[in-house]
């Protein structure tokens, strides 16, 4: 069981909005900013979003977060068949001093 | 270029040590925290350990406390992961992860990954 909550699964058609939330606590999303991950599969994780809504140079504008409380949220508009990946949101967690990660959500692109 | 490259991992019995080691180059790892990150063959990504910058402190999952040692060479450009009394459990793609100042707990440099089979 993961410390930080996601849906397993969420699906969109071409061109649609889709978001993904993630829910933690007080002792990590409450306190902490969170970062998100894209997986494809077969590779290793990539950064997407850091401190809650940041962008790396290369992850484009369709991609953006945010952060209420103790919840935080991925949302990625003009959904592409590229975007079909796994995503995970991380946070530090300062009761565990330890960082931890979301279960993962499937994204399909119908 | 920007790399991490990992090395180490194959196949193991209980209860045995294995060490992985993790290569930097391209940017300034004595500035970077660096983590080791698992994820078990098809679930999800689990943290297991990271070091800072200067390897003064450490910190580990639940899993892996008393068993796994995160450890580093600043002058030789080297993460390791020490694992002993290895479980089945342990078995996963071993990924090593560049968490540059001030960025939250964020990995922005990641390793291809080299696995780790814990079995009989």
């Amino acid at each position: 069981q993961s410390v930080l909550t996601q849906p397993p699964s969420a699906s969109g058609a071409p061109g649609q909005r889709v978001s993904i939330s993630c829910s933690g606590s007080r002792s990590n999303i409450g306190r902490n900013t969170v970062n998100w991950y894209r997986q494809l599969p077969g590779t290793a994780p990539k950064l997407l979003l850091h401190k809650n809504d940041q962008r790396p140079s290369g992850v484009p504008d369709r991609f953006s977060g945010s952060k209420s409380g103790t919840s935080a949220s991925l949302a990625i508009s003009g959904l592409q068949s590229e975007d079909e990946a796994d995503y995970y949101c991380s946070a530090w967690d300062g009761s565990l001093e330890a960082v931890v990660f979301g279960g993962g959500t499937k994204l399909t692109v119908l | 270029q920007v790399q991490l490259v990992e090395s180490g991992g194959g196949v193991v019995q209980p209860g045995t040590s294995l060490r992985l080691s993790c290569a930097a180059s391209g940017f300034s790892f004595n500035t970077y925290a660096m983590h080791w990150v698992r994820q078990p063959p098809g679930k999800g990504l689990e943290w297991v350990a990271f070091i800072w910058s200067d390897g003064v402190h450490d910190y580990y999952g639940d899993s892996v406390k008393g068993r796994f040692t995160i450890s580093r060479d600043n002058s030789k450009n080297i993460v390791y992961l020490q694992m002993n009394n290895l479980r089945a459990e342990d078995t996963a793609v071993y990924y090593c992860g560049g968490d540059p100042p001030q960025s939250g707990w964020a990995l922005d440099i990641w390793g291809q990954g080299t696995t780790v089979t814990v079995s009989s």
